[in-house]
């Protein structure tokens, strides 16, 4: 059973489009970590959040969990074929849970 | 750092047959766990060790999986006998003393392939 639901699944768009991504839990989470994976290679951190409320940017990528820590959204500006990937978020509890992704195609 | 290290990155083999899968964490990590990916169920813990010592195994699917960790650099996951069902992508992660907060570190992952 999936802890957590990311939606939307695939996300295709064109260079130069913003998108924003979801993971949502009914449970609360302790922390909430976000990770990339490109085609043939493991997941990558890129950001963790911990705080309800609490918004962290990288570059064009804004990361925000939400104010009960039970969601967080991944939104990204101007998108470039270079973010294509599989975006993963997982949530903390008393171990760690991935959700299913959201697989992203940016068009150049 | 070399980073996390799984071998072999393919496998393919007939169904009934042993497979092991290896995994040599980043030096002087003390978590290290077994995930496995597929399009249908994405990526799902399968175990993990603390210090060498499996903590969690709920996720192993059935008495065909196995794993060990004889020591602080190194782990193997094995199926036996494998089924097509099997097939996935296998990866292998540590993470240091940073507890729940803490970066995993994973590897590139062993394809499996069970004819």
């Amino acid at each position: 059973t999936q802890l957590l639901e990311q939606s939307p699944q695939f996300l295709s768009i064109q260079e130069g489009e913003n998108l924003t991504v979801y993971c949502n839990s009914s449970s609360v989470f302790s922390s909430l970590q976000w990770y990339r994976q490109e085609p043939g290679e493991g997941p990558v951190l890129l950001v963790t959040v911990v705080t309800g409320g609490e918004v962290k940017k990288l570059k064009r990528l804004t990361f925000q969990f939400g104010d009960a820590r039970k969601d967080s959204s991944l939104h990204i500006t101007a998108a470039q074929p270079g973010d294509t990937g599989l975006y993963l978020c997982a949530g903390v509890w008393d171990d760690m849970r991935f959700g299913a992704g959201t697989r992203l195609t940016v068009k150049p | 750092d070399a980073g996390v290290i799984q071998s072999p990155r393919h496998e393919v083999t007939e169904m009934g047959q042993e497979v092991t899968l290896r995994c040599k964490p980043i030096s002087g990590h003390d978590y290290l766990f077994w995930y496995r990916q597929t399009m249908m169920r994405g990526l799902e813990l399968l175990i993990y060790f603390n210090n060498n010592v499996p903590i969690d195994d709920s996720g192993m699917p059935e008495d065909r999986f196995s794993a060990k960790m004889p020591n602080a650099s190194f782990s193997t996951l094995k199926i036996q006998p494998s089924e097509p069902r099997d097939s996935a992508v296998y990866f292998c992660a540590s993470k240091g003393q940073g507890g729940a907060l803490g970066e995993q570190f994973f590897g590139p992952g062993t394809r499996l392939t069970v004819l």
